[in-house]
């Protein structure tokens, strides 16, 4: 069965702190992984990841692939109260016929 | 550009009570459409998806259905409302085949049934 696992569930950090977020999964047919971020309502898209070692970067925020171990790790630099959310991974895999599979989130705090 | 129509935003409804939740997206054609449910602390659960007009995959068994009337439309269903279906509801769009694009999801629905 294909599952997705995210690690740790939640988090309480200081601003100022570097943070990663981890996402493992199991699936057949892999074919990209994708981050987002939940505040209050509709998850917003980060990150489209389909190749290893590449790290993809925006602002403060980056996440790399790696499809040997099957993993995707999600670093957030000098954190900020803004950065308090969910934020879940979700893999995309062609055996699923159109479907994402959503882990079920790092709950991520920032205190001031 | 495109956008993601859903509402309500919240709805409180007795057990038993039917349920309509509609989604539109603006500004692509033929999108793969999806309804998503997320129970406090927990992942997001798909529900159902959509590849065209009347396509409906149903992805988990339970009292709901899902409708595509229209290309850019999709409507979440129950003739009779249980506990359980109390969530918040998302509806999604992607493009594509081959490759698709990222999940963009609506703005949710936070149902109560009470």
């Amino acid at each position: 069965e294909d599952k997705v696992v995210q690690s740790p569930l939640s988090l309480v950090v200081h601003e100022g702190d570097t943070v990663t977020l981890n996402c493992s999964y199991e699936v057949t047919n892999f074919r990209s992984l994708l981050w987002y971020k939940q505040e209050k309502k509709a998850p917003t898209f980060l990150f489209m990841l389909t190749s290893s070692g590449i790290e993809k970067k925006s602002g403060r925020l980056s996440s790399i692939l790696d499809k040997k171990e099957l993993f995707s790790i999600l670093n957030i630099t000098a954190t900020q109260t803004g950065d308090s959310a969910v934020y879940l991974c979700a893999v995309d895999s062609t055996s699923g016929t159109y479907k994402y599979i959503f882990g079920t989130g790092t709950r991520l705090k920032v205190l001031a | 550009s495109q956008t993601i129509h859903q509402w309500p935003a919240t709805l409180v409804q007795p057990v038993g009570s039917p349920l309509s939740l509609e989604c539109t997206v603006e500004g692509t054609s033929n999108p793969n459409l999806y309804w998503y449910r997320q129970a406090a602390g927990r992942g997001l659960q798909l529900l159902f998806y959509s590849v065209g007009i009347g396509q409906i995959s149903s992805e988990v068994p339970q009292n709901l259905s899902a409708s595509r009337p229209q290309d850019r439309q999709f409507i979440l269903s129950s003739k009779k409302l249980l506990l359980s279906d109390s969530g918040f509801y998302l509806c999604a769009w992607s493009v594509g085949q081959g490759f698709r694009s990222p999940l963009h999801f609506g703005n949710g629905t936070r149902l109560t049934v009470t």
